[in-house]
C-alpha cells in the first residue's frame, strides 16, 4: 500500500515569494495534519484538517494557510516567505481526527528560503 | 507546552539496552513515539493511551505513568538499525494535535 506522499521533495524560494506544498494521505485516511520541523528540533504542529474542515491550528502567523480537497489530499500555502520559514514540512495522515490515532508521516518537503 | 525528553543523547554498543524518557506538565490523553533517521520522515513506533491501551510494534516496549504524565521507551538488545533521533509526541485532548519534544539522539555502534 502506498504511504503518505508529498510534493515537491525540495524547494528553493526567495524572501517574499509564495509556496504551495502538496500532500496525499494514505488511502482511506480522512485526516491530514501539517507540521514544520526546523533542523535539530521536533516537528511543530501547523494545521489539522478532517473531512475538508479545519480542526486545529498551531501558533503560526496568517501567512500560513491550508485546505483539504474532496479526495482528502491537502495543500499548505505560505505567503511572504521569510528566512525563518526554511524547514522540513511534514504531512501526516490518520483515519480520523480523534485522539489516540496513529499518524503516519510522509517524506516531507524541504524548503529553503534565500 | 512542549514535553521534556531525557537524555538528549545516548551512545550504545550493539546489544546494550537504553531507556528514553518523556515528561509533560500537562494532563495527557496519549503519548506517541517516533524514530527519525537523518533526512527521513518520522516512523511510528508506539502509542500509549490514557487508560492503559497500547498500540505499536511488538519489539518495542514502553510505559505511561498517568499520575506523573511520564512515558518511557525501552530499547533492549539494541541493533545498529536503532540509531536515529527518538521523539515523543503528546496529545493533551482527544483532537490528535501532537506536541513533540526536542528529541533524543541514539547512536548504536558495533
Amino acid at each position: 500500500d502506498a504511504g503518505v506522499t508529498q510534493s515537491p521533495t525540495h524547494l528553493i524560494k526567495t524572501r517574499g515569494q509564495q509556496v504551495t506544498l502538496r500532500c496525499s494521505p494514505i488511502s482511506g485516511h480522512k485526516s491530514v495534519s501539517w507540521y514544520q520541523q526546523v533542523l535539530g528540533q521536533g516537528p511543530q504542529f501547523i494545521f489539522q484538517y478532517y473531512e475538508k474542515e479545519e480542526r486545529g491550528r498551531g501558533n503560526f502567523p496568517d501567512r500560513f494557510s491550508a485546505r483539504q480537497f474532496p479526495n482528502y489530499s491537502s495543500e499548505l500555502n505560505v505567503n511572504a516567505l521569510l528566512l525563518g520559514d526554511s524547514a522540513l514540512y511534514l504531512c501526516a495522515s490518520s483515519t480520523t481526527s480523534w485522539g489516540g490515532e496513529t499518524q503516519y508521516f510522509g517524506p516531507g518537503t524541504r524548503l529553503l528560503v534565500l | 507546552q512542549q514535553p521534556v525528553q531525557s537524555p538528549q543523547a545516548v551512545i550504545l554498543r550493539e546489544g546494550e539496552d537504553a531507556v528514553i524518557n518523556c515528561s509533560s506538565s500537562k494532563a495527557l490523553y496519549s503519548v506517541h513515539w517516533y524514530r527519525q533517521k537523518h533526512g527521513e520522515a518520522p516512523v511510528f513506533l508506539m502509542i500509549l493511551l490514557k487508560g492503559g491501551e497500547q498500540k505499536g510494534h511488538e519489539k518495542i516496549s514502553a510505559s505511561f505513568n498517568e499520575k506523573k504524565q511520564q512515558s518511557s521507551l525501552y530499547l533492549t538488545a539494541s541493533q545498529l538499525s536503532y540509531s536515529g533521533t527518538y521523539f515523543c509526541g503528546t496529545e493533551e485532548g482527544s483532537g490528535s494535535r501532537l506536541t513533540f519534544g526536542e528529541g533524543t539522539q541514539l547512536t548504536v555502534n558495533p
